[in-house]
């Protein structure tokens, strides 16, 4: 059973600040690793994919990957209030079929 | 931007009946995807789909869930005879190629009472 696991939250950061996301996964064969956003109601919304190990920068997020650890994590910079929402980490052989985590609810405080 | 549709909104139908649920995926894209996500839990993967054909199901895709592309533009979940426990948001989903983007229609909220 593959398994993907993430910390439910909230995690509450004050705006402005960096919050820090993770995800692990227990398929070691996995090759792809993604970060979707879904706002309540809503459907999930591509943020990052990353398939290295190391460090993946697009604007003010940030995607780290270890392979070695089974860990992903997510950053984001200068939280805004915008970014509450719950924050999706999806895991793939052959990035076709998905398993997703549970999420972790971001709360940005003004 | 394009982007994938999915009609309807919202489903309500009654235990025991067959529900379509309809997508139209992105004009150029050639893998098809449905997932779930019952409220408040996980979003879960159905069936992937490419070249006519389900190039993989879950567990959860058993014999009372059917897809199909009828034709050049749609591509639809049906499920024989809803239980209480089919009510979730139901996501399509396309891609381009066996790459990493899959983009998400917006749902179908399917109700069962």
């Amino acid at each position: 059973q593959k398994e993907v696991e993430q910390n439910s939250g909230p995690l509450s950061v004050p705006e402005g600040a960096i919050a820090s996301l993770n995800c692990t996964y227990s398929d070691r064969g996995s090759q792809s690793f993604f970060w979707y956003r879904q706002y309540s109601g809503k459907s999930p919304e591509l943020i990052m994919f990353i398939y290295s190990n190391g460090d993946k920068e697009d604007g003010r997020f940030t995607a780290q990957l270890n392979k070695a650890s089974q860990y992903v994590s997510l950053l984001i910079r200068d939280s805004q209030p915008s970014d509450s929402a719950t924050y999706l980490c999806a895991v793939g052989r052959d990035g076709q079929n998905f398993v997703f985590g549970p999420g972790t609810r971001l709360s940005v405080l003004p | 931007e394009p982007e994938v549709t999915q009609t309807p909104s919202h489903q309500v139908t009654q235990m025991g009946q067959e529900v379509i649920l309809r997508c139209v995926p992105i004009s150029n894209h050639l893998y098809f995807y449905w997932y779930r996500q019952i409220l408040g839990q996980k979003v879960e993967f159905l069936v992937s789909f490419y070249n006519n054909e389900i190039s993989e199901k879950s567990e959860i895709f058993d014999d009372q869930f059917s897809v199909e592309r009828p034709d050049g533009s749609n591509f639809t979940l049906k499920i024989r005879s809803t239980k209480l426990e089919d009510s979730a948001m139901y996501f399509c989903a396309s891609s381009r190629d066996r790459g990493p983007e899959q983009y998400f229609g917006p749902g179908t909220r399917l109700t069962v009472t």
